[in-house]
């Protein structure tokens, strides 16, 4: 069956690492997006990408990075910068404009 | 400024009414909303996509309207049921860009 692979289920960053985690999909979908959760604030978009080798900036990109070498992989790093990285993280692609998103299972950062 | 506005407050229904959750929207011009299913510690399940043009739409027990003047969307449940229980949220595209922006989601609890 198709669909988005998250992983880890959960990670935990030690001050002034960096984490990475992993998105992968087999929808053949071209766009995938990264969204952070937290309690009461609904999903925020960090980055995403329409093509391979392409990716944009969302509204909250400060301290994470992104690459998107291949059609089906979007790894999203949490890098020391990002000050308050306990949350939600889920990844998304889609098809197109039209077409609803099909998100992972999500991973669940803490720092301790 | 732009906003998504949910009912923060979680709507208790009984089994078998139908449930009405509302998303208002300021300053966005959406060609499009969506509607998503979330459970706890899961990702976002797509439900609907509703666009300017439709008045309505319909999906088995569930009914998206659209008004674009009232800039509002309503989400209807009918004949609802406990396994209905989850956080409901709302999305809409921002114009032309490919990526949505979340509501902060309703939750809704559904009673035997």
């Amino acid at each position: 069956d198709g669909g988005i692979t998250q992983s880890p289920k959960y990670l935990f960053r030690k001050e002034g690492q960096n984490v990475t985690l992993s998105c992968e999909q087999n929808l053949n979908h071209d766009a995938m997006y990264w969204y952070r959760q937290d309690p009461g604030q609904g999903l925020r978009l960090i980055y995403y990408s329409q093509i391979v080798n392409d990716f944009q900036k969302g509204d909250i990109a400060e301290g994470y990075s992104v690459s998107r070498e291949k059609k089906e992989s979007f790894p999203l790093t949490v890098t020391s910068a990002q000050k308050n990285p306990t949350a939600f993280y889920l990844c998304a692609s889609t098809h197109g404009r039209m077409d609803g998103y099909t998100f992972g299972s999500g991973t669940r950062l803490t720092v301790v | 400024s732009q906003k998504i506005e949910q009912n923060s407050e979680a709507l208790n229904i009984q089994e078998g009414k139908t449930a009405t959750l509302t998303c208002n929207y300021t300053n966005y011009s959406p060609a499009y909303l969506q509607w998503y299913r979330q459970d706890p510690g899961r990702g976002p399940v797509f439900l609907l996509l509703i666009r300017e043009n439709e008045k309505e739409k319909r999906k088995e027990r569930l009914k998206v309207t659209f008004d674009t003047t009232l800039k509002q969307s309503l989400f209807h449940i009918t004949a609802s049921q406990p396994a209905d229980s989850a956080t409901y949220l709302c999305a809409l595209d921002n114009t032309g860009f490919q990526k949505l922006v979340f509501g902060t989601g309703t939750r809704l609890l559904v009673s035997p």
